[in-house]
């Protein structure tokens, strides 16, 4: 069974850099695209962006000057990090495997990140 | 980037009523538009793929149709369970967008 683990810290001051980790179980971390999506409250999901074992890397152009998407495969662990935080950026930040199809399934279970000082 | 309007926003329902989300995008999709429901407390998972192709596990009271820039998830015979907020996503164009979900809740 497939299970996805977001992890990092649960508050970050704003100006800095988010951080967060997706560890991977029951799915080979080389080959699937692994998507970062995010859900401020009360607002619409938002794709943050997707990353693949051969280094193609696709992120949303809204975002795409402070994200930055790396994995690691020796620790099945695909990472986030959001630059120049703002309280904008405070929202549930999921990972989930991108199918070939391109929807997503399935999603971690998220983590809540605040940003504020 | 794509815009993806769902309509209604929120919607109360009772058991057993036919429910009808609509989701129209504003450039043509094809057929590349995917449906996912979110109960409280949990992640999203996906219930239509490809405007309407059924996924494994789903019940099959869920339903889709449609194409182009007009997509329809229809719940026959809603269940307590399904109070739940619904999205649609189009993998169409990057960057990959949402519509802004609806929300049934039990009367």
């Amino acid at each position: 069974q497939v299970h996805l683990q977001e992890s990092g810290p649960g508050l970050v001051t704003p100006s800095e850099t988010l951080s967060l980790n997706c560890t991977v179980s029951g799915a080979s971390i080389s080959a699937n695209y692994w998507s970062w999506i995010r859900q401020p409250a009360g607002k619409r999901l938002e794709w943050i962006g997707r990353i693949f074992s051969d280094g193609t890397l696709n992120y949303n152009p809204s975002l795409q000057s402070r994200v930055t998407m790396s994995m690691d495969t020796s620790r099945s662990q695909v990472s986030l990090k959001l630059s120049s935080v703002t309280a904008a950026d405070t929202a549930i930040y999921y990972c989930a495997i991108t199918t070939w199809g391109n929807w997503f399934d399935p999603w971690g279970q998220g983590v809540l990140v605040t940003v504020s000082s | 980037e794509i815009v993806l309007t769902q309509s209604p926003d929120f919607q109360s329902v009772t058991p057993k009523e036919k429910v009808t989300i609509t989701c129209r995008a504003s450039q043509t999709l094809g057929t590349s538009l995917h449906w996912y429901q979110q109960r409280p407390g949990q992640s999203p998972r996906i219930i239509i793929r490809y405007a309407s192709q059924s996924i494994s596990g789903v019940p099959s009271r869920f339903s889709g149709s449609g194409s182009g820039t007009d997509f329809t998830l229809t719940i026959n015979s809603l269940e307590p369970e399904d109070a739940a907020a619904y999205y649609c996503h189009q993998s169409a164009i990057f960057p990959y967008t949402f519509g802004q979900g609806t929300k049934l809740e039990l009367k």
